[in-house]
């Protein structure tokens, strides 16, 4: 079965530093986003991207993120200014098309110190 | 995109069948219901998407009434494994310039021996 895969798993960083966040889509997919999940709570959109720029982003997706395919196969999240309230699970996924079945990477665990 | 309104948790036993209930009043036209599946720590994963009617896969069953204001995930003969948190999200597919899916709370299953 096709996958996307995130790195890293999981990151530790300070507040204050920046950190990017690396997914690859499946490769024949156009839509790629990517959620957050605060531990506990619900996922929450942040960002879906195609043709090459952001589609729709979210009111958390404020200017210390920003989002990149530097290449043909990666995508990336960007958060310039990490706050504490930045510490969650971050899922990139990818689709065919917009909102038909997303394939969800594995996540990674950000934590802001 | 519609509200949707699914039972904040189930309890059920090994074997049995498991119907969560989704409930979607102002779901437009060209709206799609589609569930996904969470584990502990992990990406959603896709279980089924419908517009009408009844949609079987592998996995499950998807019922969506005639007004398409609610709609039943059927799990057949639940295991242990299928404890996790179902979502209930409800969009447009396809095309350009329309909004990404958003999760709910979900409904968390606990599947007891």
């Amino acid at each position: 079965e096709p996958e996307v895969t995130q790195t890293p798993s999981h990151q530790v960083t300070q507040m204050g530093q920046e950190v990017i966040l690396r997914c690859v889509p499946i490769s024949n997919h156009l839509y790629f986003y990517w959620y957050r999940q605060i531990l506990g709570q619900k996922v929450e959109f942040l960002v879906s991207f195609y043709n090459n720029e952001i589609s729709e982003k979210s009111e958390i997706f404020d200017d210390q993120f920003s989002v990149e395919r530097p290449d043909g196969s990666n995508f990336t999240l960007k958060i310039r200014s990490t706050k504490l309230e930045d510490s969650a699970m971050y899922f990139c996924a990818s689709s065919d098309q917009l909102n038909t079945e997303a394939f969800f990477g594995q996540g990674t665990r950000l934590t802001v110190v | 995109l519609a509200k949707t309104t699914q039972p904040i948790s189930m309890d059920s036993y090994e074997g049995q069948e498991v119907n969560i209930t989704c409930s979607h009043n102002n779901i437009a036209t060209n709206d799609y219901i589609t569930w996904y599946q969470q584990f502990p720590s992990q990406g959603p994963r896709f279980i089924i998407q419908g517009y009408k009617t009844k949609v079987t896969n592998e996995v499950a069953s998807l019922f969506i009434p005639a007004d398409r204001k609610s709609s039943t995930l059927s799990l057949p003969r639940v295991s242990l494994s299928d404890t996790a948190v179902y979502y209930c999200l409800v969009g447009t597919k396809g095309g350009t310039g329309r909004r990404a899916l958003t999760f709910g709370s979900g409904t968390r299953l606990q599947v007891q021996p």
